[in-house]
């Protein structure tokens, strides 16, 4: 089966740091997105990772571990306008080609307070 | 032009009604793709076109009909729906379905079926 987990809420400080965490247990995998969702309004891609390891973009750096099915989303200096949806995505070309199916997590809402 | 757009914003339709859910794009993209979203739940995939051919029906129901007239638009014809067909539908686009292409979301319609 299908199944990618994140925390339900969280909430930061203005100007702290926070770490989204995500872990996946999917039937295939050929990259892992991360997607930021403010109420009402479409996801917006923030990051990809295919390699285990760091991305880094701004304030936002993601981390992938294949073999711990595991990903985290960092960001850095929180700003109010923050305050959204975090949306995990795992690409799926379980079908053996080229489908760029993405299951997406449960999505975390992240708060930032002054 | 980076930009994904729906029509229209919002509908409501009773349950003989036929409506239709419209998404353009003129980024050149050949993916093209119909989300679900329900309240305070993640993107569930629905179709994928890939150079105007359906390629992935992820065993929607028959009374919702895709159609992708040409590599801009893709429709969603909507009949004889349910109350709980009501929802966010997103519609999104990439270059294609080889990796790492990123989804770019639309702002979706907020559907509600009385």
């Amino acid at each position: 089966g299908q199944n990618i987990d994140q925390p339900t809420e969280m909430t930061a400080t203005e100007g702290a740091i926070v770490q989204i965490n995500c872990t996946y247990q999917t039937s295939g995998f050929n990259g892992l997105f991360w997607y930021q969702q403010h109420a009402g309004e479409a996801p917006t891609f923030l990051s990809y990772n295919v390699l285990d390891g760091l991305e880094e973009k701004g304030r936002f750096s993601s981390f992938l571990s294949r073999s711990k099915g595991y990903s985290y989303l960092l960001l850095k200096e929180l700003q109010m306008k923050d305050s959204a949806s975090y949306l995990c995505a795992v690409r799926d070309d379980l079908r053996g080609g080229a489908t760029n199916k993405l299951i997406f997590g449960t999505g975390t809402l992240l708060a930032v307070q002054p | 032009d980076t930009e994904v757009t729906q029509t229209p914003k919002h509908l409501v339709m009773g349950m003989t009604n036929k409506k239709s859910l419209k998404c353009e794009q003129h980024m050149g993209h050949r993916a093209m793709y119909w989300y679900k979203q329900k309240a305070k739940k993640p993107p569930e995939l629905m179709f994928v076109y890939s150079y105007e051919k359906l390629s992935i029906n992820e065993s929607v129901p028959s009374r919702f009909s895709p159609e992708c007239p040409n590599s801009s638009l893709l429709n969603l014809h909507l009949h004889a729906l349910q109350p709980e067909d009501s929802a966010l539908y997103l519609c999104a686009s990439s270059p294609g379905l080889a990796s790492p292409d990123e989804q770019f979301f639309g702002p979706g319609t907020r559907l509600t079926v009385l």
